[in-house]
């Protein structure tokens, strides 16, 4: 299984942000959950969300309401938007594959992240 | 919010052992996990539901989880394991990553 993070690098603040992450090697409608984690320069890690094969998301409470996942099966790729990014926005985007039930979740397989920087 | 909280640096000394504290309200009766991320690289799970390794883990990597508390045991560490090292549960429908502990091995 592999995984690649695709978008622009640079957004502008008040913009959107947009990833897409493809997936090589398991077919997204096949199953599991679809996963986004994000890490500002020099800190920790931030989970965003994950989303379903059918669509059932699960997003971080702190960013929920600036969030959306979905998934297209026909080009086995999930994604990401940000809406109304600032500077706190600015992070390395991973795209992740957990697996196991949700409570015992964790993320096995990971891209190599994506540099996004909000700036104007 | 749940929070998971680890200390910022652990430091040992080559071949010894070296252990990584996440702390939580009743993080025992929840399954935690551990990734290592090396500079310029993404994380890699190294230990999940508690105990267990994934494949291509080395058998010096061993985790447990019990009361509030779950500990990551690296075993006669070597100067390949200094790293930052995060761990994450699941609680009330979201992720939750801890803060990350940087292990020096001097």
């Amino acid at each position: 299984v592999q995984l690649q993070e695709s978008g622009p690098g640079l957004v502008k603040p008040s913009e959107t942000l947009s990833l897409t992450c493809t997936v090589s090697g398991y077919s997204i409608s096949s199953g599991y959950y679809w996963g986004w984690i994000r890490q500002p320069p020099g800190r920790g890690l931030e989970w965003i969300g994950i989303i379903y094969h059918s669509g059932s998301t699960y997003y971080n409470p702190s960013l929920k309401s600036r969030v959306t996942m979905s998934v297209d099966t026909s080009k086995n790729q999930f994604s990401l938007k940000l809406s109304s990014v600032t500077a706190a926005d600015t992070a390395v985007y991973y795209c992740a594959r957990p697996f196991g039930q949700l409570s015992t979740l964790s993320f096995d397989y990971w891209g190599q992240g994506t540099v996004v920087t909000v700036s104007s | 919010s749940y929070e998971l909280t680890q200390p910022p640096s652990v430091s040992v000394s080559p071949g010894q052992t070296a252990s990584i504290t996440c702390s939580g309200d009743k993080l025992g009766d929840k399954y935690a996990c551990w990734y290592q991320q090396k500079p310029g690289q993404s994380p890699v799970l190294v230990i999940y539901q508690n105990t267990k390794r994934p494949s291509g883990i080395p058998e010096r990597f061993s985790g447990s989880n019990s009361g509030n508390t779950a500990t990551l045991t690296i075993s006669g560490t070597q100067a390949m394991d200094e790293a930052d090292y995060y761990c994450q549960a699941w609680d009330s429908s979201t992720v939750v990553f801890g803060g990350g502990t940087k292990l020096t091995v001097l």
